[in-house]
């Protein structure tokens, strides 16, 4: 059980376009999900808390506008990043909190986004 | 503000060999603790937790962790690796929902 899935799995784009990345709780139902974004080599960055039917909350640092949180259901986030450039090429996992409690998440197996 | 420090950013072992990767924290609370594991181009799996009951944690892959309050370390430990466990671990401690990373180990084991 607590199984996370992400969509895509890969994705390539050019400069200037926007990408979608779903993420699903997919045997449990979560209320609030994480996105983190990791470079290569290096540790995950909480990007933001997407929280069911509010607005995000984002962490120092990251733009809003930039990188768009949508918690639709109690089982589906996405994440879609405006206007990609290179720069925003990364590894971009999410998770959710165990529904059993005690800080525990789960966590979806990412989604490796590439500008060109 | 919640803190983990991971020292050592790579570890190298031959298989067969002890394991011992290592994790300090900062709390103003009494912590919970996490191992997760990461494979490449994957996303990470939890190995153990703490989360104030037994001070040794038994997790999965013949892994354990021990919490030493008075160290505020949280190692984590393996009698014999394996080949398999060549991958990124990282060390986490929860900030009320949210959980703080530390910088990760990267482990290699060679034959």
């Amino acid at each position: 059980g607590a199984v996370v899935s992400q969509h895509p799995s890969w994705v390539i784009c050019k400069s200037g376009t926007s990408v979608k990345i779903e993420c699903r709780s997919l045997d449990f139902q979560a209320t609030t999900m994480f996105w983190y974004r990791q470079f290569p080599k290096q540790s995950l960055m909480l990007m933001a808390t997407s929280n069911e039917g509010s607005k995000a909350t984002y962490e120092q640092g990251v733009e809003k506008d930039k990188f768009l949180i949508n918690h639709a259901s109690l089982t589906l986030s996405t994440l879609t990043v405006t206007s990609a450039h290179p720069e925003d090429s990364s590894f971009y996992i999410c998770s959710a909190p165990s529904p059993s409690g005690g800080y525990e998440q789960f966590f979806g197996p990412g989604t490796r986004l590439t500008v060109l | 503000a919640q803190s983990v420090t991971q020292l050592g950013s790579h570890v190298s072992v031959s298989e067969g060999a002890l394991v011992l990767l290592r994790c300090n924290y900062s709390s103003s609370v009494p912590p919970y603790l996490f191992w997760y594991v990461q494979y490449p181009n994957q996303g990470l799996q939890l190995l153990l937790k703490y989360t104030s009951a037994a001070t040794l944690v038994k997790g999965i892959n013949g892994f354990e962790a021990e919490f030493k309050k008075s160290e505020t370390s949280f190692h984590l430990t393996k009698p014999s690796a394996h080949m398999s466990d060549a991958a990124e671990y990282f060390c986490a401690v929860s900030d009320t929902d949210k959980l703080i990373f530390g910088t990760g180990t990267r482990l290699q084991v060679f034959p």
